[in-house]
């Protein structure tokens, strides 16, 4: 089946630094990725959707500046936490549905963020 | 917000049938019903999706009452390994439609 990819599984950065992950799809062509974030004991929340070629979609009260998201091909998407601190320490998840109708969607992995 | 409820939490014991509810009373004609379910730091795991009929995988069944304002998983067979959180989500189906998590299910099964 599908499979989609993250990169890195867990990460610790300083604060202030900024922290990249990538997303892939591994064998399939995704023009739309989503971005999920989770803290511990809560549900998945929707952070942004990311278009291929075109500016992502942020939900209300996600930084556009502080999260930046570049979806550069139709198989990668990268979310970039600039400028990091402690509360942004989370699980991020993203995820890829192929194209058409009646179709599931894939996760990754997760990247497990520390900002310390 | 989610367009589901589901109870927050079941047990079940091992080798026994999971029924698992959603109630989704407000979703529309284009809207299909999934389901995943995420074991602890992973990322969520498809498990199936239906549309109005009653569907079959490897994994459980999905059935979906005739009005589709709810619809239940069952695992036939649980194992320890099927506990997870289970989520219920209904969304219409094309790439570009996001999926909005609720709080989910967190089911544990019991030696």
């Amino acid at each position: 089946g599908a499979v989609v990819s993250q990169h890195p599984s867990r990460v610790i950065c300083k604060s202030g630094t900024s922290v990249k992950i990538e997303c892939r799809s591994l064998d399939f062509q995704a023009t739309t990725m989503f971005w999920y974030r989770q803290f511990p004991k809560q549900s998945l929340m929707l952070m942004a959707t990311s278009n291929e070629g075109s500016k992502a979609t942020y939900e209300q009260g996600v930084e556009k500046d502080k999260f930046l998201i570049n979806h550069a091909s139709l198989t990668l998407s990268t979310l970039t936490v600039t400028s990091a601190h402690p509360e942004d320490s989370s699980f991020y998840i993203c995820s890829a549905r192929r194209t058409g109708t009646g179709t599931e969607a894939f996760f990754g992995q997760g990247t497990r963020l520390t900002v310390v | 917000d989610a367009k589901t409820t589901q109870p927050p939490s079941m047990d079940c014991a091992e080798g026994r049938a999971a029924n698992l509810p959603c109630n989704h009373s407000t979703i529309s004609g284009n809207e299909y019903v999934y389901w995943y379910r995420q074991i602890h730091s992973q990322g969520p795991q498809y498990i199936i999706h239906g549309l109005k009929n009653n569907e079959t995988n490897e994994m459980a069944s999905l059935i979906i009452t005739e009005d589709r304002k709810s619809s239940t998983l069952i695992l036939p067979h649980a194992t320890l390994r099927d506990t997870a959180v289970y989520y219920c989500i209904v969304s219409e189906s094309y790439n570009t439609d996001k999926l909005i998590f609720g709080t989910g299910t967190r089911l544990q099964v019991f030696p």
